[in-house]
Order: structure tokens, then sequence, then C-alpha cells
């Protein structure tokens, strides 16, 4: 079965710092691989998604993830960072043993990113 | 595209009364729709599967009974929370895949429910 581990519950950095959201997963098969993002009292949205394509992958608002296959890591990336990013941010993989023949998302706990000035 | 709608987007009720909500995919057919439960400061759990037409599928510890879900069109699955307590006062946030074969999914808004 998949799981997801998200290295660090709460990551804090000053605006216009590097941000480095580490994630790892555990998966028998080639797995689909998601960040989201959640800012309080709204809902989810994907930031990007890791497919089987290219390993670096480049989503919204400046963020990019590598998939490492060796280290099965997901890192979320951003070379700076801004103070509207901070926000809940999920790992999360794609369960794609049959269950009931449904791909089933399966989340980390979440790291809490605060930005300060 | 791909919006997902939910509504209330925030409901109050009484211990002992039931409360729908509603999830509607709004620029394609879900095929499948999920429903998820957050509590404060935690992550998303899967509380239920459905497809339209067919009866939902819960993960283990979902009482079937205290939540129910119907899929009755490819746009619209609605959660029923009977007889509400105040342990049930969360966040329920819905999910919809356009085609089986897809991993993603396209999420609502999300729903705050307090039971008092």
């Amino acid at each position: 079965a998949q799981s997801v581990t998200q290295l660090d519950s709460h990551v804090s950095v000053s605006e216009g710092t590097p941000v480095l959201l580490r994630c790892n997963y555990s998966s028998s098969y080639s797995p689909s691989l998601f960040w989201y993002v959640q800012h309080p009292n709204k809902g989810l949205q994907l930031l990007l998604k890791y497919t089987s394509a290219a390993t670096l992958v480049k989503g919204i608002n400046g963020f990019e993830a590598e998939f490492k296959k060796s280290e099965t890591s997901f890192h979320l990336t951003k070379p700076s960072a801004h103070m509207s990013d901070a926000a809940e941010y999920f790992c999360v993989v794609s369960d794609s043993t049959l269950s009931g023949g449904y791909n089933k998302l399966i989340f980390g706990a979440g790291t809490r990113l605060a930005v300060h000035p | 595209g791909a919006v997902v709608s939910q509504h209330p987007s925030w409901v109050i009720c009484k211990s002992g009364t039931s409360v729908k909500i509603e999830c509607r995919s709004l620029d394609f057919q879900a095929t499948t729709m999920f429903w998820y439960r957050q509590f404060p400061k935690q992550s998303l759990m899967l509380m239920a599967t459905s497809n339209e037409g067919s009866k939902a599928t819960y993960e283990q510890g979902v009482e079937k009974d205290k939540f129910l879900i119907n899929h009755a069109s490819l746009t619209l699955s609605t959660l029923t929370v009977t007889s509400a307590h105040p342990e049930d006062s969360s966040f329920y946030i819905c999910s919809a895949r356009d085609r089986p074969s897809s991993y993603e999914q396209y999420f609502g808004p999300g729903t705050r429910l307090t039971v008092t």
C-alpha cells in the first residue's frame, strides 16, 4: 500500500528566501504524486503533479518538485518565498491498487509554511 | 475548467438534527466523487467514494448509516450527516474525478459543519 510522509510539520522562512518542503513516499507501483496547497478555511488547490513523465515538475506560483525514485522523495521547492505562500501544504500519492477499481489519494499530514517579513 | 462547488460553505445545526451538504461538478461530468473529512490542523481523511448510480464505498471506521452519500447524477453528490453530534463538527471536503482512469481529483472549497 502507498503512504506518504511529510518530514516537517512546520517550516518558517523569511520573505525572499528559498522554500523546501520535504516529502517521502512509499509505493509498490509507479506512483502518481501531487502537491496541494490549502489556505485557511479554503479548499485545496493543485500546485503540481508527477505522473511518470519528466522528473522535474514545474507548478503554479513558481513552485517545483523533483521526483527522485532512488530516494523515494518528492520535495517541493520555491526559489523565493512570498508572504502569500503562507499556507498548509499537502504531499499526496495516488493509490493505484485496485480498491474497487478506484484510485484513491493518500494525504500526508501536511506542512504549515510560515513566511516572515 | 474542472470546477467543483459545495453548498453550503458553512452550516450550524443543533445536536440530533440532520444536515445535507451538496457537491457539484460545474463544468464536467464526474464519474466518481469523493468525500473527505478534515479536523482542525489535521490532514484530509477519505470517508467514502461514490460512483453515479451505485452505492458508495465507505472507508473503514466510517459509519455508513450516519454519513449517507447519494450520487444521483454525474454532476451532483450529497452527503447527509444524520443525527449530528458535536463530535461530527468538522470541515467536509468533496472532490470529483472526470475520468475513471484519471489519478487527479478536483476539490471543492469545503463545508464547515458546527454542531451545537
